[in-house]
């Protein structure tokens, strides 16, 4: 079977730091993905991760941990535009995308 | 580049009717397309996965009959939802594969479907 875990909200305040955590137990793992979602429109590409380690662009970093089944989104200098919701996706050698219930994470003033 | 489009973004039909979602690659030809559906604060379930020019693979638990894949070409897929019910309402995504890019999935905008 296949498990992704997210916590299900999140809060911050505008300029901090927040890392999201995604925990996942999968078969046949080729990589994670991260999407930001905003209500009622499509995903957009974040992150993709393959190899253990930190990727880093902007604002945004993405770290992946494959013995530990264990990645995390870092958002910095948070805007009041990120508040959104962030999805963690399994991608697996069945070239499918198995997506987390995402996190809503909202940013206040 | 990888802009994918959805027509219509919205549609409201009666229940029994069909309903046609397009799904466009605008400036790539898409590799593979995927067809997902979102329901209220879930997250995305994939559907089925479309290759151009043969059958598409449903996800169990997807009835092919009621959801009809067309995948006429490398830039277009559509989703027919056949005699649609209320329980049909949803948001459906489509997303597709850049042959110069991996794995990467990029997603259309989006249809909203509410069936009456």
């Amino acid at each position: 079977g296949q498990n992704i875990d997210q916590p299900t909200e999140m809060t911050a305040t505008e300029g901090a730091i927040v890392q999201i955590n995604c925990t996942y137990q999968t078969s046949g793992f080729n990589g994670l993905f991260w999407y930001q979602q905003h209500a009622g429109e499509a995903p957009t590409f974040l992150s993709y991760n393959v190899l253990d380690g930190l990727e880093e662009k902007g604002r945004f970093s993405s770290f992946l941990s494959r013995s530990k089944g264990y990645s995390y989104l870092l958002l910095k200098e948070l805007q009041m535009k990120d508040s959104a919701s962030y999805l963690c996706a399994v991608y697996r050698n069945t070239d499918k995308l198995i997506f987390g219930t995402g996190t809503r994470l909202q940013v206040f003033p | 580049g990888a802009v994918v489009s959805q027509h219509p973004s919205r549609v409201i039909c009666k229940s029994g009717t069909s309903v046609k979602i397009e799904c466009r690659s605008l400036d790539f030809q898409a590799t593979t397309m995927f067809w997902y559906r979102q329901f209220p604060k879930q997250s995305l379930m994939l559907m089925a996965t479309s290759n151009e020019g043969s059958k598409a693979t449903y996800e169990q638990g997807v009835e092919k009959d009621k959801f009809l894949i067309n995948h006429a070409s490398l830039t277009l897929s559509t989703l027919t939802v056949t005699s649609a019910h209320p329980e049909d309402s949803s948001f459906y995504i489509c997303s597709a594969t850049h042959s110069g890019r991996g794995e990467t999935q990029y997603f259309g905008p989006g249809t909203r479907l509410l069936v009456l």
